[in-house]
């Protein structure tokens, strides 16, 4: 079965600098999308980066970077400049393209963005 | 383009009583997903469906719970003889085809006095 690992249940940054949060993933299958959603207080699920597997470059969006090590099954996102906005829960989320639609979670980070 | 719709966004409940939870997707979605969020936790897969079909209903409970997808109308999320332990967040997905990004609801907060 597929797992999804947080191992930072909690992290904090100043604002404008930059932090990395981690993720390990644990499957058989080769094809596959990996994702960062984000959870403010409004506790919508925001979804801020997609990783497809077949994929050597790591994706960016403005920000936000992710650092895909696909041997490793490591997926880390980089928030870069932090904002007081990025405060929130980060859940890692992994999705088997061919079977089981199915996103599953990690147990997510919080984020605390120091002013 | 409205996102995915869910309501209500509150629910009150006491135990024993039924919880009917809806989803109206994303204009063009056709692929609709349950997860249950318990307090402190992420997220748990529940039950994928497409109109008029269930695809994957693994991690539904075997009892009380049931999910539909009409022809027409939103996808209902149904819980019978609600307990305190079904308290929790239900987040609702969809997606224009399969293996494409879930994008999310607001979610429906029930709380089962």
């Amino acid at each position: 079965a597929q797992t999804v690992t947080q191992s930072q249940p909690e992290m904090s940054v100043q604002e404008a600098e930059t932090v990395t949060l981690s993720c390990t993933y644990d499957t058989s299958e080769s094809d596959y999308y990996l994702f960062w959603y984000k959870q403010p207080p409004s506790r919508q699920m925001i979804l801020v980066i997609r990783q497809e597997a077949y994929k050597q470059q790591n994706a960016t969006e403005n920000r936000f970077s992710v650092n895909f090590q696909k041997a490793a099954k490591s997926f880390s996102l980089k928030i870069s400049d932090s904002q007081l906005g990025d405060a929130a829960m980060y859940f890692c989320a992994y999705n088997w393209i061919q079977g089981a639609q199915k996103l599953v979670f990690g147990q997510g980070t919080r984020l605390t963005i120091n002013p | 383009n409205a996102g995915v719709m869910q309501n209500p966004r509150h629910l009150v409940r006491r135990r024993g009583q039924e919880a009917r939870l809806r989803c109206s997707p994303m204009k063009g979605h056709s692929h609709v997903y349950w997860y249950r969020q318990l307090p402190e936790e992420g997220l748990k897969f529940m039950v994928y469906l497409q109109k008029e079909n269930i695809i994957d209903e693994s991690g539904m409970p075997k009892e009380r719970f049931s999910a539909e997808f009409p022809k027409e109308g939103p996808s209902i999320l149904r819980i019978q003889q609600v307990v305190r332990g079904d308290s929790a967040a239900y987040f609702c997905a969809s997606s224009p085809e399969t293996g494409e990004t879930q994008y999310f609801g607001p979610g429906t907060r029930l709380l089962v006095l």
